[in-house]
């Protein structure tokens, strides 16, 4: 079945430091989704990537999605505390918008 | 606008106990899934409801069941706990128009543990 992988697993940085994670899918996604969890919390939307190359920004954050349409990636500039959380990727699960997540890059920053 | 709302936040059963957990999807959303996420791990897909029907399935076994009622609010039920159901159950709603990119928005969830 799909499988979706996210490196790294943890990053730490020091505040104002870029950060990078990477997402693979096995299969060519329809699209992929971007997501955050904060520490006890649940996953918050970000964004979402339908075209092959696309590029995205969001203040400080910049998603791309692969010209093949099986990688993506997110990066953030100048890290800030608040930045602190897991970043997920997500990809339709077969038909329909069920996901496929991938596992996950915890961010700590140290301030 | 009121979001997805799951209860209850924090439960703790024992093993081979029975458990029902509820999510009510965002105002105007018609579809809800399931979704399990262990500690340290990324959400999987248990399953999806829409029109008081199953949809698709993840990788589950059949000890977890789930219903959605004429007003769009679902239950997910797991029988017959063991230790490795404990997780961080998670509700996402959204408004089906047949497209992968139809958003889903998740609840708080509900932790349950299992002991």
């Amino acid at each position: 079945g799909q499988q979706v992988m996210q490196i790294p697993q943890y990053q730490h940085v020091q505040e104002g430091e870029d950060f990078t994670t990477y997402c693979n899918s096995s299969t060519t996604l329809s699209n992929i989704q971007w997501y955050k969890q904060r520490p006890g919390g649940h996953p918050v939307f970000l964004i979402q990537l339908v075209k092959s190359g696309e590029v995205k920004k969001q203040k400080r954050l910049t998603f791309q999605f692969g010209e093949a349409k099986k990688n993506s990636s997110l990066h953030i500039t100048a890290t800030q505390t608040t930045d602190v959380g897991t970043y997920f990727c997500a990809g339709p699960h077969n038909a329909g918008n069920m996901l496929t997540f991938g596992g996950g890059t915890r961010l700590m920053v140290k301030p | 606008d009121a979001g997805v709302t799951q209860s209850p936040t924090h439960l703790i059963k024992t093993r081979g106990q029975q458990v029902t957990l509820r999510c009510s999807p965002k105002s105007g959303h018609d579809t809800v899934s399931w979704y399990q996420q262990a500690l340290g791990q990324g959400p999987q897909f248990i399953f999806q409801y829409y029109e008081e029907e199953e949809r698709q399935r993840g990788n589950f076994p059949d000890r977890f069941s789930g219903h959605q009622f004429p007003n769009y609010s679902s239950e997910l039920n797991v029988n017959a706990l063991l230790l490795g159901d404990s997780a961080l159950y998670l509700c996402a709603s959204s408004l089906v128009t047949g497209s992968s990119t139809d958003t889903q928005y998740f609840g708080p969830g509900t932790r349950l543990t299992v002991l």
